[in-house]
């Protein structure tokens, strides 16, 4: 019963290839978020859904472009990667907007570009 | 903006010893404050927070925290580790009811039997 579950957990691809992560959460949660997690462990927001609207979109390239179909989902897709797309990308969930209930994360997913 | 600095990227320490992660944050307005866990190969999970009122908070696994307004500092205390608090812990803040968290650079805990 995975709160909130990414996949895959691991992504080895060439560079100048596109991939997607899927993130789905069973939790009811209204928010969903992108954070990447570079190889200095740095945590770093890059885009946040609520209910299926864009509220946060740090500055990202726009290779990155995340997709909500609903709010149980929030899918990340990269076009063209490179090199420095190498990261852990976590995805995230909360009741609502407000940071006070605390973010779900998933267990990651480890990108590796070739 | 609001940052996070952890001042210990590695904190080795004996089982039973107590620890202290410390973490300093920087904001011109009302913040709240978190600490996360994440164990290898798993996401992060939420060990305490601090929204308001008392100032030590307790949180899961025997953590506790402080929040310290005049020193900035919100720091993760526990005083007897086990081999199972080996971990990576995080440090986060947003602002008093704000939308984003954001996340200090880690303190990885070794406890040594």
């Amino acid at each position: 019963d995975t709160a909130v579950s990414q996949t895959p957990k691991y992504l080895v691809t060439q560079m100048g290839n596109d991939k997607s992560i899927k993130c789905e959460q069973n939790l009811g949660h209204d928010t969903m978020y992108w954070y990447k997690q570079d190889s200095k462990k740095f945590l770093k927001i890059m885009f946040s859904y609520n209910n299926k609207e864009l509220i946060i979109n740090e500055t990202v390239p726009n290779r990155f472009s995340p997709k909500s179909p609903d709010k149980a989902h929030l899918n990340l897709h990269i076009n063209s990667l490179e090199l420095g797309d190498s990261a852990v990308y976590f995805c995230a969930s909360s009741q609502d907007e407000a940071t006070s209930r605390g973010y779900t994360f998933g267990s990651g997913t480890r990108l590796t570009v070739v | 903006a609001q940052s996070v600095t952890q001042l210990d990227s590695q904190v080795p320490v004996f089982e039973e010893a107590p620890v202290e992660l410390r973490c300093n944050y920087s904001s011109s307005v009302s913040v709240y404050l978190f600490w996360y866990v994440q164990y290898p190969n798993q996401g992060l999970q939420l060990l305490l927070k601090y929204l308001s009122g008392s100032t030590l908070v307790k949180g899961i696994n025997g953590f506790e925290a402080e929040f310290n307004k005049s020193q900035t500092s919100f720091h993760l205390r526990k005083p007897s580790v086990h081999i199972s608090d080996t971990a990576e812990y995080f440090c986060a803040v947003s602002k008093e009811y704000g939308n984003k968290l954001v996340f200090g650079a880690g303190t990885i805990l070794r406890v040594k039997s």
